[in-house]
């Protein structure tokens, strides 16, 4: 059973200050790790799907990077804005033989103009 | 273009009473389907999914159930809702494959009272 954990759990940075949260996952049977964005009353939006270590995306001021040896994933936000307040959730997907995707209990960012 | 639909969008129930969500997807064929669950203060809980018709993998032990009756409709039921049974109910589609996102609807807001 894989166990997904993110930290921090809630955070307030002021507005143009840049941040950083980390997902940790079982690096045993790694197959894929994804990142959404949650924003209240709305639905969990992918921002990126991750498979290989090493990994780096990036969307607009957005970035996350891999490590699947030692089982974590950064994400990180240059220049926070207002808009991207919103809870970070991480998932894991365990092997390629599971359709499962273990989420994580999200980091909630609020950024302060 | 794909989209996925839940309804109802909030439903109140009284303990006891029977439950019904319905979740279709348009636009695909034969994608795999998810139930999940947020209870307050908690993350995201994997219900149910399924990677075809008929097909219903069951994560959690609990009252309630699930069933693919058409390729692009899964149903989340109970017997006899439970106060525990409360929470914001999401249903999600993907395509298949490693880099495959997961794609969510709406969202159910249930309350049990």
């Amino acid at each position: 059973i894989l166990n997904v954990e993110q930290s921090p759990q809630s955070l307030h940075v002021q507005e143009g200050d840049s941040t950083n949260f980390t997902c940790s996952f079982p690096s045993s049977n790694f197959y894929a790790l994804h990142w959404y964005r949650w924003e209240t009353a709305k639905s969990p939006e992918a921002l990126f799907v991750m498979t290989l270590n090493g990994d780096e995306k990036k969307k607009g001021r957005i970035s996350a990077t891999l490590n699947t040896k030692e089982g974590y994933s950064y994400l990180y936000i240059k220049g926070s804005q207002p808009e991207d307040s919103a809870t970070y959730l991480c998932a894991s997907r365990g092997s390629s033989g599971t359709y499962k995707y273990i989420f994580g209990t999200g980091t909630r960012l609020k950024v302060l103009a | 273009s794909q989209t996925i639909h839940q309804w109802p969008a909030t439903l109140v129930q009284p303990v006891g009473s029977p439950l019904s969500l319905e979740c279709t997807v348009e636009g695909t064929s034969n994608p795999n389907l998810y139930w999940y669950r947020q209870a307050a203060g908690r993350g995201l809980q994997l219900l149910f999914y399924s990677v075809g018709i008929g097909q219903i993998s069951s994560e959690v032990p609990q009252n309630l159930s699930a069933s693919r009756p058409q390729d692009r409709q899964f149903i989340l039921s109970s017997k006899k809702l439970l106060l525990s049974d409360s929470g914001f109910y999401l249903c999600a589609w993907t395509p298949g494959g490693r880099s495959d996102t997961q794609y969510f609807g709406p969202g159910t807001r249930l309350t049990v009272l």
